[in-house]
């Protein structure tokens, strides 16, 4: 069966410290995978998504990026956090289109 | 494009119904529905492909218009389990871009 795993569940870190999130899906080939930001109360907001190994698109101009090193593996990083950057973040994937997305159980990041 | 959803909130009593609409402005691929507790990831519902589709769950049920611009849930006899965030996601083209409208607090009470 499938899983997705994303880590860490929390994360505390300083304003300009960088950031490294971890999304790994397991028991399928080539998924489509999503992160997702949502602020405390509102919507999810799509961040990247990618179709394959290296193929990024970026949906929001901030100062956060995405890579997809490996077929089941999608990182998301920054340099230097702002205190905007604060929310809960969800990894998704999915197979193909029209199908269901599959989430993790998030990351909440906090900037201080 | 995001879709856009309304109500933004309802508040019910149990065993009271209700309906949160999903719209975009041009034709889509599918429409996703999920229910999100509070802390908790999404969790899926149901998917909508086809212009006219209507699908049930429980006493959670969905439409998708003709034209592919417009869908509907629908919460009949609510429970107290119904409680969340709902979230339509939607699918403009091929390109597996997946995006979600702002969602519906639904708060059921007693």
């Amino acid at each position: 069966s499938q899983t997705i795993h994303q880590w860490p569940a929390t994360l505390v870190q300083p304003v300009g410290s960088p950031l490294s999130l971890e999304c790994t899906v397991e028991g399928t080939s080539n998924p489509n995978l999503y992160w997702y930001r949502q602020a405390a109360g509102r919507g999810l907001q799509l961040l990247f998504y990618s179709v394959g190994i290296g193929q990024i698109s970026s949906e929001v101009p901030q100062n956060l990026s995405a890579s997809r090193p490996q077929d089941r593996q999608f990182i998301l990083s920054s340099k230097k956090l702002l205190l905007s950057d604060s929310g809960f973040y969800l990894c998704a994937w999915k197979t193909g289109g029209n199908t269901e997305a599959f989430f993790g159980q998030g990351t909440r990041l906090t900037v201080v | 494009q995001q879709p856009v959803q309304s109500p933004q909130a309802v508040i019910l009593r149990e065993g009271e119904d209700a309906v949160i609409n999903c719209s975009s402005s041009k034709a889509l691929y599918s429409v996703h529905w999920y229910r999100q507790k509070h802390g908790e990831a999404p969790v899926f519902l149901m998917i909508l492909l086809k212009g006219g589709e209507q699908k049930g769950h429980e006493k959670i049920s969905a439409s998708f218009n003709e034209k592919k611009q417009q869908s509907s849930l629908y919460l009949t006899a609510s429970q107290l389990s119904y409680s969340g965030t709902y979230f339509c996601g939607t699918e403009e083209g091929s390109n597996y871009k997946l995006t979600f409208g702002k969602g519906t607090l639904l708060t059921v009470n007693p």
